[in-house]
């Protein structure tokens, strides 16, 4: 089955440097990679995704690169703000059953100081 | 986007009682919802699988007498936790995908004590 590894586990940034966590997975055959963004007590937001057809996606601030053959995907963040703090998790599929069960990282706690 | 409804958003109650948590998908159907519990300072760890007319799929570990799961409409899940031990105190939460996206409930702190 699917296995997601993510790193850092902890990543501490000064406002406005860019901060960057990587995930690898296991399956040649999953296509889908979402990132999601957890404050503390609250539900996972989906912040961007990809899928396996590209290698780069853009959102503002916030970019996720994939590269299929190494099997990694990280996430960027540029200009880093206070408000970025919380925990981030990345997340890969593993199908089973005719549907695709989602298998998250252990995820990186971001601390961006002002 | 979608919206997934879950409650209650906490919960107290003593050992050895049971404790049901809903998920309902507001907006659209669901045949398929996970449940997911997530332990403090923790990753979220895939539970179960819900389906609509059939048993739910348990996740290697999880103990399917302990945790019923009953997937009684098309937008209602439901997760009880039998014989709730404080070892069980922790933050569950449910999802469901629609549009290719995984759209998640608020999740329920149970506390067990």
């Amino acid at each position: 089955g699917e296995n997601v590894e993510q790193h850092p586990s902890t990543l501490s940034v000064q406002e406005g440097d860019s901060a960057v966590i990587k995930c690898t997975y296991s399956d040649s055959a999953s296509n889908y990679f979402p990132w999601y963004k957890q404050e503390l007590g609250k539900r996972p937001q989906l912040i961007i995704d990809i899928r396996s057809n590209v290698g780069e996606k853009k959102d503002q601030r916030i970019a996720v690169t994939l590269n299929k053959t190494a099997k990694h995907f990280s996430l960027h963040i540029t200009e880093t703000q206070p408000e970025d703090s919380a925990v981030y998790f990345c997340a890969a599929p593993r199908r089973s059953g005719g549907y695709n069960k989602l298998i998250f990282g252990a995820g990186t706690r971001l601390a961006v100081h002002p | 986007g979608a919206v997934v409804s879950q409650h209650p958003s906490w919960v107290i109650c003593k050992s050895g009682t049971s404790v049901k948590i809903e998920c309902r998908s507001l907006d659209f159907q669901a045949t398929t919802m996970f449940w997911y519990r997530q332990f403090p300072k923790q990753s979220l760890m895939l539970m179960a699988t819900s389906n609509e007319g059939s048993k739910a799929t348990y996740e290697q570990g999880v103990e399917k007498d302990k945790f019923l799961i009953n997937h009684a409409s098309l937008t209602l899940s439901t997760l009880t936790v039998t014989s709730a031990h404080p070892e069980d105190s922790s933050f569950y939460i449910c999802s469901a995908p629609n549009t290719g996206e995984l759209f998640f409930g608020e999740g329920s702190r149970l506390t067990v004590l």
